[in-house]
């Protein structure tokens, strides 16, 4: 069965730092994979897609995403940390097949300091 | 445009009551998904319906969930004699379409307490 780790359930950074939010997939084939942010009682909102055309992908608000299939990983990624940053982020696979469903991680909650 | 809708946001009800939460999706979304978010367990997928029908509801915990859709739009999901193990939130989303990397468009969720 297809899932998806996150490493660090909580992850802080001072403002002006690298944000690096782990996620580690397992699946047979290449997936479609996502990494989505939910900010404070909001529903999710989509940071950026893998869809297999390129392996860096870039996403919203600064992030992007890098896909190595060596190492099934699909780490999350921006230069320099804003205040606005701080949320959940949720990695996610997409099943293969015709059914849709993603298949998240446990989340990671990013703190930003000042 | 309008996003993805749920009502109510929050619900507190007494266990063993039924509730039913709505979904409306965004207009001309041929899919549409439910999940359940809790501290437990983390975002668990529930069930998704392509136009009116639901091919795979392997995500609904026990037979007293159930969810439909009417007219390919707006889609309630019902919990009967609710437990406290149901108290999550309960996120819907839609799609242009199941097949492909269309990207599903999440509601605000509506925040089920069980008390």
């Amino acid at each position: 069965a297809q899932s998806v780790t996150q490493l660090g359930s909580h992850v802080s950074v001072s403002e002006g730092a690298l944000v690096l939010l782990r996620c580690n997939y397992s699946s047979s084939v290449p997936p479609y994979l996502f990494w989505y942010v939910q900010y404070p009682n909001q529903g999710l909102q989509l940071l950026l897609k893998y869809t297999s055309a390129a392996t860096l992908v870039k996403g919203i608000n600064g992030f992007e995403a890098e896909f190595k299939k060596s190492e099934t990983s699909f780490h999350l990624t921006k230069p320099s940390a804003h205040m606005s940053d701080a949320a959940e982020y949720f990695c996610a696979v997409r099943l293969s097949g015709n059914t849709g469903k993603l298949i998240f991680g446990q989340g990671t909650t990013l703190q930003v300091k000042p | 445009g309008a996003g993805v809708s749920q009502s109510p946001s929050n619900k507190v009800t007494e266990k063993g009551k039924d509730v039913e939460l709505r979904c409306d999706p965004i207009s001309g979304h041929t899919a549409l998904y439910w999940y359940r978010q809790s501290l437990g367990q983390g975002l668990e997928f529930l069930i998704y319906f392509q136009g009116n029908s639901a091919p795979d509801k392997s995500g609904l915990p026990s037979d007293r969930f159930s969810a439909e859709r009417t007219g390919g739009s707006v889609s309630t999901l019902t919990i009967q004699r609710t437990q406290q193990e149901d108290s999550a939130v309960y996120l819907c989303a839609s799609s242009t379409r199941l097949a492909g990397v269309n990207e599903q468009y999440f509601g605000p969720g509506t925040r089920l307490t069980v008390t």
